[in-house]
C-alpha cells in the first residue's frame, strides 16, 4: 500500500528565500505526482501534476521534479512570497486503483 | 476547464439529523468520482471511490450505513451523512475524474458542523 511522507511539516522563511519542499512515497509504481495548495479552511488549488515519464514540471515560480527510483518528488518555491503561505501538500496514486494517497503537508510561513 | 462543485460549501446541523453534500463536475463527464475527509490538522483521507452507475467502494473503517453515497449520472455524486454526530464535523471534499485513473479535479469542499 502507498505511503506518503512530507518534510518538514513546517517551514518558515524570510520573504525572498528560495525554498524546496520534500515528498517521499514508498511505491514507485507510480503514474503520476501532484503537488497541491491549500490555504487555511479552504479547499486544494492544484499546482502541478507531474506524469511518470516526466522528471520535472514547472509553472512560474514552481518547480516540482520526481525521481520514481528513489520515490522522492520535491517542490522548489523560487523567490518566495508572504502570498505563498499555506500548507502544501503531496499526493501519489495507490497502485492502479486512481486513489490518491495524500501526504500529511508541509505548512509554509513566508515572512515579510 | 475541469471545474467541480460542491453544494453547500458549509452546514451546521443538529446531532441526529442526515445531511447531503453534492459534488458536480461542471463541464465533463465524470466515470469517477472520490469522497475525502479532512478533519482539523490533519490530511485529506480516502472515504470511497464512487462510479456511475455503481454501487461505491469505501475505504477500511468507513461505514456505508453512515456515509451513502449516489453516483447517478456522469456529472453529480452526493455524499449523505446519516444521523450525524459531533464527531463527524469535518471538511468534506470531493474529486471527480474522467476515468478512474485519470488527473482527478477537486471540489471546494463542504465544512459540515455537527452540534
Amino acid at each position: 500500500k502507498q505511503e506518503v511522507t512530507q518534510i518538514p511539516a513546517a517551514l518558515s522563511v524570510p520573504e525572498g528565500e528560495n525554498l524546496v519542499l520534500n515528498c517521499s512515497f514508498t511505491d514507485s509504481a507510480i503514474y503520476n505526482l501532484q503537488w497541491f495548495r491549500q490555504d487555511p479552511g479552504k479547499g486544494l488549488t492544484s499546482l502541478l501534476l507531474i506524469q511518470s515519464s516526466q522528471r520535472e514540471q514547472t509553472s512560474g515560480r514552481l518547480n516540482a521534479s520526481l525521481d520514481k527510483s528513489s520515490g522522492r518528488s520535491t517542490l522548489y518555491i523560487a523567490a518566495s512570497q508572504p502570498g505563498d503561505s499555506a500548507t502544501y501538500l503531496c499526493a501519489a496514486p495507490n497502485g492502479n486503483t486512481g486513489k490518491l494517497i495524500f501526504g500529511q503537508g508541509t505548512t509554509l510561513q513566508v515572512k515579510p | 476547464g475541469a471545474v467541480v462543485s460542491q453544494h453547500p460549501s458549509w452546514v451546521i446541523c443538529k446531532s441526529g439529523t442526515s445531511v447531503k453534500i453534492e459534488c458536480r463536475s461542471l463541464d465533463f463527464q465524470a466515470t469517477t468520482m472520490f469522497w475525502y475527509r479532512q478533519f482539523p490538522k490533519q490530511s485529506l483521507m480516502l472515504m470511497a471511490t464512487s462510479n456511475e452507475g455503481s454501487k461505491a467502494t469505501y475505504e477500511q473503517g468507513v461505514e456505508k450505513d453512515k456515509f451513502l453515497i449516489n453516483h447517478a449520472s456522469l456529472t453529480l455524486s452526493t455524499l449523505t451523512v446519516t444521523s450525524a454526530h459531533p464527531e463527524d464535523s469535518s471538511f468534506y471534499i470531493c474529486s471527480a475524474s474522467i476515468g478512474t485513473v485519470d488527473t482527478q479535479y477537486f471540489g471546494p469542499g463542504t465544512r459540515l458542523t455537527v452540534l
